[in-house]
């Protein structure tokens, strides 16, 4: 069963704040949310991760419920180069296994 | 330096070719990984290798072989594939320290077409 549901796609206007929503209800607490991207074809690229507090980095912030049932990415100021699948995962600190959900495919318009 | 890398970029192999895909990190990290991605599918867990080590084999048929000579490398040989295996091949590693945040760093992949 898949532990992270995100939306299937999302829009946004360039230079506006994109607010990408993740459900996680069946989290344990030793299991830390992680987001990735990938650009078309491309690698995942890791963007952020954290456990209890809102974490805020270069690329991004992360707001966690407090009971971390619930998370949201926010790019401050999408640009064009910001269009890409984000994956909301799952990974506990006692093994290897990043739980991917389905990713939000964003699109960024003009 | 979050760099991984991984060769070729391409590959288009016959089903009785052998192959080999090649992933190598200088990020120190213990913990070397391989994925399978099909198109609009998240990343599959294939192997884990834990200080060179095989950790983690997700029931991958055997012909895909993993090796992993050193803490910085890591192959992938392929042999007798088929058509659906046909995806993107992708590596990552991590510093490998369970108990704590271990994020994987992921390379640009090797796109797989067999023919």
């Amino acid at each position: 069963d898949a532990k992270t549901t995100q939306p299937t796609s999302m829009d946004c206007a360039e230079g506006r704040a994109a607010n990408l929503p993740c459900n996680h209800s069946t989290i344990s607490g030793n299991e830390y949310v992680y987001w990735y991207r990938q650009i078309h074809s491309q690698g995942p690229q890791y963007i952020i991760h954290g456990l209890k507090n809102n974490e805020t980095n270069e690329m991004a912030s992360l707001i966690i419920t407090e009971d971390r049932k619930s998370s949201t990415l926010i790019l401050p100021h999408a640009t064009l180069r910001d269009t890409a699948v984000y994956y909301c995962i799952v990974k506990s600190d006692s093994n290897y296994q990043l739980i991917w959900g389905a990713g939000t495919k964003l699109i960024i318009k003009p | 330096d979050t760099e991984v890398t991984q060769t070729p970029k391409h590959l288009v192999m016959g089903m009785t070719n052998k192959k080999s895909l090649k992933c190598e990190q200088h990020m120190g990290h213990r913990a070397m990984y391989w994925y399978k991605q099909k198109a609009k599918k998240p990343p599959e867990l294939m192997f884990v290798y834990s200080y060179e080590k095989l950790s983690i084999n997700e029931s991958v048929p055997s012909r895909f072989s993993p090796e992993c000579p050193n803490s910085s490398l890591l192959n992938l040989h392929l042999h007798a594939l088929q058509p659906e295996d046909s995806a993107l091949y992708l590596c990552a590693s991590s510093h490998g320290e369970l108990g704590f945040t271990d994020t994987q760093y992921f390379g640009p992949g090797t796109r797989l077409t067999v023919l």
